[in-house]
Parts: C-alpha cells; structure tokens; sequence
C-alpha cells in the first residue's frame, strides 16, 4: 500500500500526559498536512510543511502543540500536557503538483485521540 | 464562521435513488474538492473542480462547479449501499491549506 499511514491508529490517554502521532506520506510528496477534526464536524487546518519547512501555522496549534518532519520524509506531531479538548481525529495529508500544475491533498485513516 | 456551507447536513434515501448534496460558498472558490468520509477513517479523494461551469463524473457520481464558483452540487445516481458515509467538500485557502464544510452524512436504506 503506497497511500499516507498513521500511527498509531487509536491512542487513549489520561489527562496530563504527552502523546506522539506519526504519519508517513505518500513516497515523493513534497507537502504534508496535518488536520484536527472532532465529531460532526470537517477537519481544521492545523498545519503544513513543505519538505522539511514548517511553512504555516493555524492559531489552534497552541504551544502544548508541536510538529515535525525533520527529513522532509515523515512527520510527527506531539501533544504536550493533554486536555479532554483535545480529543478529536488527527489527520495527515500529503500533496504534490502533477503535471498538469494540478495539487491534490491526499489523505491518511487518521489517529484517533481520546484524553481521559 | 463556516466559510463552506454544505446541504442537507443528513440525508436518508432509498437504495435505488437519486440525490444531490450542495456546496455553498460566500466567496469565489479557487479549487473545490469533493472527499468521501466513512465513519472513523480518513477521506478518500472523489473529484476536484477549478473552472466555471465545469463537471466530472466517477462512476455514478457527478459534481458541477456553478460558472460563477461560488456553489458545487454532488450527484449520486441509483445510490447503492456502497455510496453511505460523510461527504465533505473542501476549498484551498491561502497557499495550500483545504478549508471544509461541516459535511453531509448519507444513509442508504435497502
């Protein structure tokens, strides 16, 4: 399977603690997205990354809130000092522009959080 | 604020049917996309719009960008089980992030 994974798939945790997410983009996709998406509602941009450079960030990424993709391969985004606000879907996106100068998110099963 | 609206937030249909769910945006739409979501798992990427007045069609699903981009329709035609689950429609804003509507659950009863 060559599409965006994550992990882990689902992570419950007590409130306090600090949780780490992983996701693994499509092979050769330059940009890589990460979205917070709670119940019955669309995903939330919470931010992207071209290559390795962290390019823009939502104001809901709070300083509890931190992301990396140290190689401009695979990112992580960690959790600092979890709330019961933060749980929620963590989805990760991967693009890159096709030929015909198209860009298409690609997207991941996402990493379900539930802070106890 | 929601800058996509999306209708009916729910829809129920008979397997067989015909439905359409609609996009409405404030604001010209410069890409919309249309991704199906089942309960739990991540989007699976259906179609993705850029003129006015364009239309595309994958299988028996259709989505039409109106010629003044600022609303998109979603065609299910004789809807199957197979079709049930979260749609959502996103637009890029800025320089690449997808902003998305609430979404529109469909359920298709046998």
């Amino acid at each position: 399977d060559t599409g965006v994974s994550q992990n882990p798939r689902h992570k419950i945790t007590k409130r306090g603690q600090n949780v780490t997410f992983r996701c693994d983009p499509i092979s050769e996709h330059n940009r890589l997205y990460w979205y917070r998406q709670t119940l019955g509602q669309g995903p939330e941009f919470l931010t992207y990354f071209q290559n390795e450079a962290q390019l823009e960030k939502s104001r809901l990424l709070s300083d509890r809130f931190s992301a990396e993709r140290p190689k401009g391969s695979f990112s992580t985004l960690e959790i600092q000092r979890t709330e019961q606000g933060d749980s929620a879907m963590y989805l990760c996106a991967s693009s890159d522009r096709d030929r015909g100068g198209q860009e298409t998110q690609y997207f991941g099963p996402g990493t379900r959080l539930l802070v106890l | 604020s929601q800058e996509l609206e999306q209708s009916p937030q729910s829809l129920i249909v008979q397997e067989g049917k015909n439905l359409t769910i609609n996009c409405t945006s404030s604001k010209t739409l410069y890409g919309l996309y249309w991704y199906k979501q089942k309960y739990g798992e991540g989007l699976i990427f259906l179609m993705m719009l850029q003129k006015g007045g364009e239309e595309k069609s994958h299988e028996k699903i259709t989505a039409k960008l109106d010629e003044k981009k600022q609303q998109s329709s979603l065609h299910i035609t004789a809807s199957q089980p197979s079709h049930a689950g979260i749609y959502l429609c996103g637009a890029i804003k800025g320089a690449q992030k997808l902003v998305f509507g609430q979404g529109t659950r469909l359920t298709i009863n046998p």
